[in-house]
């Protein structure tokens, strides 16, 4: 399975601020996704990154507020912008690197708490 | 509205007990189906996937498809204390354009007990 590199870990910033959390995966893969796991809760799908193209968002989610990139094939970003204390959470990337084949893998994620 | 729904819990087995974990979904046209561990503080593990209708095994570990109920299952045998942790179910619904998404259930919190 693929290896994905997510950082920073952790984060404690202030409000009004932005933050840009990076993805690496050891293998080209088509599609990246960015999740948010608010405290308790289950994952949330912000938005689906092709490599070329703007990032497909969920609804809820605006490009405004979590602008993504995705330079190339192994390498993403998503920011989190203007940032107040509900955006406190885990947020987590995620590759199919064998399109449905053996599942998904996540990247070790970032805590993220704004005060 | 794509739905995955799990029993919160918690679920508390004693160990060396079967852990039994359920999961409905609301999109009949669902394809893929994923089982993940996630410890506490940690990201989502992949444990178990199943496409095809019927039971899969893997160590302790054996998933259960029933696409007519809209059903999956995960069974855990001889359950350790190390299988404590959230177990989240997650769907890979029939989305227009292909895009391949998995959403998730809340997660159900197992706790073995020694």
């Amino acid at each position: 399975s693929a290896v994905i590199s997510q950082k920073p870990s952790r984060d404690i910033c202030q409000r009004g601020t932005s933050l840009t959390i990076q993805c690496q995966v050891d293998s080209q893969v088509t599609m990246m996704f960015w999740y948010r796991q608010q405290p308790g809760q289950s994952l949330t799908l912000i938005a689906t990154a092709n490599q070329g193209s703007e990032a497909t968002y969920e609804s809820g989610f605006v490009i405004d507020k979590f602008p993504i990139s995705r330079p190339n094939l192994t390498f993403s970003t998503l920011t989190v912008s203007n940032m107040s204390p509900e955006d406190s959470s885990i947020y987590l990337c995620s590759v199919d690197p064998r399109q449905g084949v053996y599942g998904y893998t996540f990247g070790s994620g970032t805590r993220l708490t704004v005060v | 509205q794509k739905e995955v729904e799990q029993n919160s819990g918690p679920l508390s087995v004693p160990e060396g007990a079967i852990a039994s974990l359920n999961c409905t979904y609301s999109d009949r046209g669902s394809q893929s189906f994923f089982w993940y561990r996630q410890y506490s503080g940690k990201s989502p593990e992949l444990i178990m996937s199943i496409y095809s209708n019927g039971d899969k095994e893997d160590g302790r570990f054996t998933a259960q498809l029933n696409k007519a109920s809209q059903y999956v299952s995960l069974l855990i045998r001889d359950s350790q204390p190390s299988d404590s942790a959230t177990y989240l179910c997650a769907v890979n619904p029939l989305t227009q354009g292909g895009s391949e998404k998995l959403v998730f259930g809340k997660g159900t919190k197992l706790t073995v007990n020694p």
